[in-house]
């Protein structure tokens, strides 16, 4: 089974400072991954997602994030965070089959100081 | 478009009470799914449906039952809360179970079993 792992369980940063939240996964074929977003009080939103092809992905909010396979990663990345970007962020991973079978890491929560 | 809504947002419970947790989306969407999320432990699957008749388990299913009877609707049903059922629960959907296509999340509910 597909597993996913976020080392970081909380990361402070100061606004205008660039961001790497790390991601690591463990599944042996390429997997579909996956970034989202929890602001406080909110549901989920998609950041971005991986599916094949470029391996560096962009995505919405000025957020990007790169699959390296040799690593098995996909640390999503920010070259300037916003006081707006304090959130909980969930690296999600899955095989083929559907959304039935997406795992979810454990989340990092990012805050930004001024 | 309202796109996935939850009631209630916040519920407190006694320990044996059954309760519904209410789930709509008006985007026509085929899949449907709830989650709970427990603080170090990301998002699991309790159940999930991918049409109007049709249901199946996801990882953590004991405790909870679902129905979905028509498109828009998919209740989560507590049976008799336990203490161990404290968590915020999300209901989301897509248009299929496909990964390609992008799901949403409701805000979510935070229950609490006293």
């Amino acid at each position: 089974a597909q597993s996913v792992t976020q080392p970081d369980i909380h990361i402070t940063v100061s606004e205008g400072a660039s961001l790497e939240l790390r991601c690591n996964y463990s599944y042996g074929a390429t997997p579909y991954l996956f970034w989202y977003v929890q602001s406080p009080g909110q549901g989920l939103q998609l950041l971005l997602k991986y599916f094949s092809g470029d391996t560096l992905v962009q995505g919405i909010k000025g957020f990007e994030a790169e699959f390296k396979r040799s690593q098995s990663s996909f640390n999503l990345r920010k070259p300037s965070v916003h006081w707006s970007d304090a959130a909980e962020y969930f690296c999600a991973v899955a095989v083929s089959g559907g959304y039935q079978k997406v795992t979810f890491g454990t989340g990092t929560k990012l805050q930004v100081i001024p | 478009n309202a796109g996935v809504t939850q009631t209630p947002k916040f519920q407190v419970l006694k320990t044996g009470q059954s309760m519904t947790l209410q789930c709509a989306q008006d985007m026509n969407h085929e899949y449907m799914s709830w989650y709970r999320q427990d603080p170090g432990m990301g998002l699991r699957l309790i159940h999930y449906s991918v049409g109007a008749g049709i249901t199946d388990q996801g990882e953590v299913p004991n405790g909870y039952n679902v129905s979905r009877s028509t498109t828009e609707d998919f209740p989560l049903r507590l049976l008799s809360a336990a203490p161990s059922q404290t968590s915020v629960y999300f209901c989301a959907s897509s248009y299929s179970r496909q990964l390609n296509t992008e799901a949403f999340f409701g805000q979510g509910t935070r229950l609490t079993v006293v």
